[in-house]
């Protein structure tokens, strides 16, 4: 099972909109509705953001929503603030008991 | 509040064995599916293991089958895996996560601080 493609970087400024994306294959992403976000503090364990392609658990801000087409999921954080800054990772379950992480995107707030 | 506490990790030499336990507290830990996450140093995650809420259903990732064990006691409310014929490359923080659901497979709601693991010689 081959990772999911994820952008190693991404930035933008405070206020701004970014949008990260996570391309997978039709054996997982274009597959399922099961992709995940997760993100993650330098020295902080992840956590979960998004599941299902775009629901939110409770106590993460509206800022973070998610969205998918065919075999691409994205994650898009409006209104960046500075505690933004971290690493994001997607993953996608891929039938069966498979699933698969992307390899992560360092989000820089600027 | 869900907490999970990972323990067992420690410098080993490539070819010996480590368990790594995770005690959970805060949630019906029989009622939901378990996973270990491993991320190596500077790198991404990777999936290592995942069990359901009975233990009928195990699987592992590719580049640990055939050398780890997955195995739950529900009656003590601990996950573990038992790490065989290590290798330099499972030298990895390892974190034990929990599921959405008794046979979730793809959301890792709750994650510990994890246990590294360094295998060298």
């Amino acid at each position: 099972q081959s990772a999911l493609t994820q952008p190693p970087s991404a930035s933008g400024s405070p206020g701004q909109s970014v949008t990260i994306s996570c391309t997978g294959t039709s054996s997982d992403v274009g597959a399922y509705n099961y992709v995940s976000w997760y993100q993650q503090h330098p020295g902080k364990a992840p956590k979960l953001i998004i599941s299902e392609v775009n629901k939110r658990p409770s106590g993460v801000p509206d800022r973070f929503s998610g969205s998918k087409s065919g075999n691409t999921a994205s994650l898009t954080v409006s209104g960046l603030q500075a505690e933004d800054e971290a690493d994001y990772y997607c993953n996608s379950y891929a039938g069966g008991t498979k699933l698969v992480f992307g390899g992560g995107t360092k989000l820089t707030v600027l | 509040e869900v907490q999970l506490v990972e323990s067992g990790g420690g410098l080993v030499q490539p070819g010996r064995s480590l368990r790594l336990s995770c005690a959970a507290s805060g949630f019906i830990f029989d009622d939901y599916s378990m996973h270990w996450v491993r991320q190596a140093p500077g790198k991404g995650l990777e999936w290592v293991s995942g069990i359901h809420w009975n233990s009928g259903v195990k699987d592992y990732g590719d580049s640990v089958r055939g050398r780890f064990t997955i195995s739950r006691d529900n009656a003590k409310n601990s996950l573990y895996l038992q790490m065989n014929s290590l290798r330099p490359e499972d030298t990895a923080l390892y974190y034990c996560t929990k599921g959405t659901s008794g046979t979730s497979w793809y959301d890792f709601e709750y994650w510990g601080q994890g246990a590294l693991v360094t295998v060298s010689s």
